[in-house]
């Protein structure tokens, strides 16, 4: 079954510290990506997606993704994080068999910066 | 993309009783709308693709019928817990599909059921 995993539950930094989180996927074929982010208190808003062409990907707020293909993996990046990046942060995928646009979701990472 | 809201925002029913939880999409027209269900520290399950007009498609280990979807215009969709228990207790989340794949979510319900 296809699967989305992100490697890091909880992760903590430091205001202006670099960002990389890691999603690796399962699918073989063909697939779109996605990583949503969740503010506290908030709903689900998409931070960036892929889906042909350029896998570096360019998001709001200063995020990018990259597609490596033959590693299954779209990491999501930031150069210098903020206090305000701190939220819960998904990663998902829809494939072509997946009928219907069904997201498939990763278990999510929450992100803690300090001031 | 599209505006999504949900009604009620919180709520707390006792063992047994049903609950209702609408999803409407403010500007847009929703043929398709998506019911997740989070757990705690947990991420986004899907439990039923609604579609406008038919009936919903319930996603494997979801029972259709403790869970009644009802997709019948294209800015609402509403999901009943029905003969609601204390493990039904969770954040039920819709979501509107957009155009190429892309899907606007709703601010979430927190049902807890005592």
């Amino acid at each position: 079954a296809q699967s989305v995993s992100q490697h890091n539950h909880h992760v903590i930094l430091s205001e202006a510290a670099s960002l990389e989180l890691g999603c690796n996927y399962s699918y073989g074929g063909t697939v779109n990506l996605f990583w949503y982010v969740q503010y506290p208190g908030q709903h689900l808003q998409l931070l960036l997606k892929y889906f042909s062409g350029d896998p570096l990907v360019k998001g709001i707020k200063g995020f990018e993704a990259e597609f490596i293909k033959s590693k299954f993996s779209f990491n999501l990046r930031k150069p210098s994080v903020q206090w305000s990046d701190t939220a819960e942060y998904f990663c998902a995928v829809i494939s072509p068999n997946n009928q219907g646009g069904k997201l498939i979701f990763g278990q999510g990472t929450e992100l803690s910066v300090k001031p | 993309g599209a505006v999504v809201s949900q009604h009620p925002s919180r709520v707390i029913c006792k063992s047994g009783t049903s609950v209702k939880i609408e999803c409407r999409s403010l500007d847009f027209q929703a043929t398709t709308m998506f019911w997740y269900r989070q757990f705690p520290k947990q991420s986004l399950m899907l439990m039923a693709t609604s579609n406008e007009g038919s009936k919903a498609t319930y996603e494997q280990g979801v029972e259709k019928d403790k869970f009644l979807i009802n997709h019948a215009s294209l800015t609402l969709s509403t999901l009943t817990v029905t003969s609601a228990h204390p493990e039904d207790s969770s954040f039920y989340i819709c979501s509107v599909a957009g155009g190429t794949d892309t899907q606007y979510f709703g601010p979430g319900t927190r049902l807890t059921v005592l």
